[in-house]
This record gives structure tokens, sequence and C-alpha cells, in this order.
């Protein structure tokens, strides 16, 4: 079964700072690793995705992540935060053979941009 | 392009009253369809998901239950509501490639 564990609720970083939010996951088998935003009242738009290949994953508004078999990590950064960018995250784990129909997702990192 | 939709979009309801919640997906043949709930501090909770017409999934023993009588719908049912059935109810489509796109979401208040 997968699990995915998600280390800060709450995020707080300065305008044009880095950006880490922080992913593991636990899977038996190769998996499927995404990151989501949602922003209040929302559904969850996806960010980016890993699936296979090249494991430094670029997607939407300048994120990136980078798929770490051996520390079991999904870790989502951005060079440089803007205001826009405070939302909650969520990261999310699926079975990559698909054998499994299930996509679990960790309890989200609330990320907060100071002025 | 395929797209989603949920209604209503919000809901306030008594304890003990009824619920229905829909979601019907368009622009994809036979797509999975899940059903998440979402809790302050407990993010998204799978609770029912569908790989075809009729076939449902339960993940958690609860007071729900989910319906799938057409291809592109899903239905959130309960005959009796709890105050712990409070939450934003999020359906979502699977696409091939394995990521989800969600629906707008449904916000229940339970009275």
């Amino acid at each position: 079964a997968q699990s995915v564990t998600q280390l800060g609720s709450h995020v707080s970083v300065s305008e044009g700072a880095l950006v880490l939010l922080r992913c593991n996951y636990s899977s038996s088998v190769p998996p499927y690793l995404f990151w989501y935003v949602q922003y209040p009242n929302q559904g969850l738009q996806l960010l980016l995705k890993y699936t296979t290949g090249a494991t430094l994953v670029k997607g939407i508004n300048g994120f990136e992540a980078e798929f770490k078999k051996s520390e079991t990590s999904f870790h989502l950064t951005k060079p440089s935060a803007h205001m826009s960018d405070a939302a909650e995250y969520f990261c999310a784990v699926s079975d990559g053979s698909n054998r499994d129909d299930k996509i679990i997702f960790g309890k989200g990192t609330r990320l907060h941009i100071l002025p | 392009s395929q797209t989603i939709h949920q209604w209503p979009a919000t809901l306030v309801q008594p304890v003990g009253s009824p619920l229905s919640l829909e979601c019907t997906v368009e622009g994809t043949s036979n797509p999975n369809l899940y059903w998440y709930r979402q809790a302050a501090g407990r993010g998204l909770q799978l609770l029912f998901y569908s790989v075809g017409i009729g076939q449902i999934s339960s993940e958690v023993p609860q007071n729900l239950s989910a319906s799938r009588p057409q291809d592109r719908q899903f239905i959130l049912s309960s005959k009796k509501l709890l105050l712990s059935d409070s939450g934003f109810y999020l359906c979502a489509w699977k696409a091939r490639a394995g990521e989800l796109f969600f629906g707008e979401g449904s916000r229940l208040t339970v009275l």
C-alpha cells in the first residue's frame, strides 16, 4: 500500500526566497508521483508529475520537483516565491503499474508568502 | 477537451436529512472516477472510486454511499447525514497518464 508524508502543515517564506515543500512516499512498486495546488474553495490543480524517465520534473508556475528513489522523496521547489504562490499544496502517489487505481494524498502544506 | 462538473457547490443540511452530490465528466469515455473528502488539517481522504458502470470500491466504512448509474456520472449519497459528514467533497477523474482532474468541489455543512 502506498502512503505519503508531507513535512510541515504550514510553511512561510519571504517573497523572492526559495520555496521548499517536502514530500516522502512509501510504495512497494514503482510509483507515480504528483504535486497539486489548491486555492481557497476550489478544486485541486496539477502542478507537475513524475511517471518514468528524467527524475527532475518541471511544472507550471516555475515549480519543479526531483524524484529521489534512494530517499523516497519528491520535494517541490521554486527558486523565487511570489505572492500568488500562497495556497495549499498536496503531494500524491499512485501505483505506477496501474494495477491499483487508488491515488493517495498527503495531508497538505499551506504555503504563506511574507511581503 | 475534458471537463468535470460537480453540484451543488454549497449545501447546508440538517442532521438526519438525505444527501445527493452529483458529478459528471464530459469529453472522455470509461473514466476512473473518484470521490474525496477534505476536512481541515486532514488532507484528502479517498472515499470511493469506480472503474466502470456499477463498479464501486469503498475505502472507508462510513455513512455515505456512491453509485455510478452511467459511464460519466458519479453520485455520492447518504440516507441520514451526521455532523461529522461536514466537509469539502471533491470529485475527480483519472487520465490515462495517471493524474487526476478535479471538479470545483461541493461544500457540505451539516447543522
